[in-house]
């Protein structure tokens, strides 16, 4: 149980363009996701904050309009990255939270190489 | 500010000899922690958290709270424990990652 897919695992786009990724949790209603990203061989920075429902709550740093987040079902979040540049090339791991007496586990997907050309 | 702290980018070591990943944060509650570990190519899962006081695989984990530690130990390591560790932190439920131990056990 408690699984979290994440899809896209790869994309590689043209600077410029958008890209969105999506965070599932398949067997469980995840009332809080997170959004993570992840330099090679370094720790995960925390981006973002979603709860369904509700507006993202994003890190002290993280530019909200670059990074769009929907939380729009207990089973779904989307992170989209607009206007994606090089520098925006990464590893994004979402995480999602079930609540209840496991409320502080977090799941994690598998992640999304991005690559922007 | 909080903060996690692993001083070690990599460990190695021989199967069957100790192991024990550095772990140190900062934080001015009641800190709850955990151990993740991410296996090669796959995805980032729960090892043990301090609360729960349990052994997986055989690693253990001891909240040293005099210290600000809460260190990874297993008595003799294997090659399939070869993996990167991180230590977090629960901040406000958000997790405050360290920057990642990479463990390689030799054959």
């Amino acid at each position: 149980g408690a699984v979290v897919s994440q899809h896209p695992s790869r994309v590689i786009c043209k600077s410029g363009t958008s890209v969105k990724i999506e965070c599932r949790s398949l067997d469980f209603q995840a009332t809080t996701m997170f959004w993570y990203r992840q330099f090679p061989k370094q720790s995960l920075m925390l981006m973002a904050t979603s709860n369904e429902g509700s507006k993202a709550t994003y890190e002290q740093g993280v530019e909200k309009d670059k990074f769009l987040i929907n939380h729009a079902s207990l089973t779904l979040s989307t992170l989209t990255v607009t206007s994606a540049h090089p520098e925006d090339s990464s590893f994004y791991i979402c995480s999602a939270q079930a609540g209840g007496p496991d409320a502080d586990t977090q799941y994690f997907g598998p992640g999304t190489r991005l690559t922007v050309l | 500010a909080q903060r996690v702290t692993q001083p070690e980018k990599l460990l190695s070591v021989f199967k069957g000899a100790p192991v024990e990943l550095k772990c140190n944060y900062s934080y001015s509650g009641s800190p709850e922690l955990f151990w993740y570990v991410q296996y090669s190519r796959q995805r980032l899962q729960l090892l043990l958290r301090h609360i729960s006081r349990e052994s997986i695989k055989g690693f253990t984990a001891d909240l040293n709270k005099g210290e600000t530690s809460f260190h990874l130990k297993k008595p003799f390591a294997q090659e399939e424990d070869s993996a990167m560790y991180y230590c977090a932190l629960n901040r406000g439920g958000k997790l405050i990652f360290g920057q990642g131990t990479e463990l390689s056990v030799k054959p």
